[in-house]
């Protein structure tokens, strides 16, 4: 049972261009998100979250929406850069727990 | 600051096999994660400790796993006997779980790539 999906196991994007990952939860009780990026041979890294009060954050050239209703999140990355291209992975968190449960990531390739 | 650090990077070994895989968290963090990720599961949550004591360990997939942290500063993942099955990267994080700022989230190390033959 995929509690975090996405969708989409590859993206390509101009560089330049924007970058819209999306990711879809079904456990209602999920009231955090992250997304992680990770580069070939190395661990996942965080890049930025969003708690279940709000609907967007912002970070430099990262944005996560957050809509509870679809029980969907997205992450922007505007202007996509080559050194963007990554595997990027969405994650839930219930509050008050502290087991994370990932999505299955997508590989974003920006091209140059 | 050094971030998690796992041990080894690689390891071959053959089926049947005991394998045991290290890690040190990064200092100050109360919480350690073990996960292993495969092209078809993904990144699964094997176990994880609060301040050394493990909470969750449902994920682990049958006896033949078992993890150990002795102190705030090591844990281990033991495999025994190890079967082909098990091949995948495992990967430590740690974290400071919750604190005045809200959930905080996780650090990992860069994985021990498994392959038992």
């Amino acid at each position: 049972d995929q509690q975090v999906k996405q969708n989409s196991p590859s993206l390509s994007v101009q560089e330049g261009r924007i970058s819209i990952l999306n990711c879809d939860y079904t456990n209602s009780m999920f009231d955090y998100f992250l997304w992680y990026k990770k580069y070939p041979a190395e661990g996942p890294t965080f890049l930025i979250s969003i708690s279940s009060i709000k609907d967007k954050n912002e970070d430099g050239r990262f944005t996560v929406f957050l809509n509870k209703s679809a029980k969907h999140l997205s992450l922007h990355i505007v202007p996509s850069q080559p050194g963007d291209s990554a595997v990027y992975f969405c994650a839930a968190n219930p509050g008050g727990y502290q087991k994370v449960t990932f999505g299955t990531g997508t590989k974003l390739q920006v091209i140059p | 600051d050094a971030g998690v650090i796992q041990s080894p990077r690689h390891e071959v070994t053959e089926m049947g096999q005991e394998v045991t895989l290290r890690c040190k968290p990064i200092s100050g963090h109360n919480s350690l994660f073990w996960y292993r990720q495969t092209m078809m599961r993904g990144l699964e949550l094997l176990i994880y400790f609060n301040n050394n004591v493990p909470i969750d360990d449902s994920g682990m997939p049958e006896d033949r796993f078992s993890a150990k942290m002795p102190n705030a500063s090591f844990s281990t993942l033991k495999i025994q006997p190890s079967e082909p099955r098990d091949s995948a990267v495992y990967f430590c994080a740690s974290s400071l779980g919750f604190d005045r700022g809200g959930y905080q989230p996780q650090h990992f190390g860069d994985g021990t790539r498994l392959s038992i033959l």
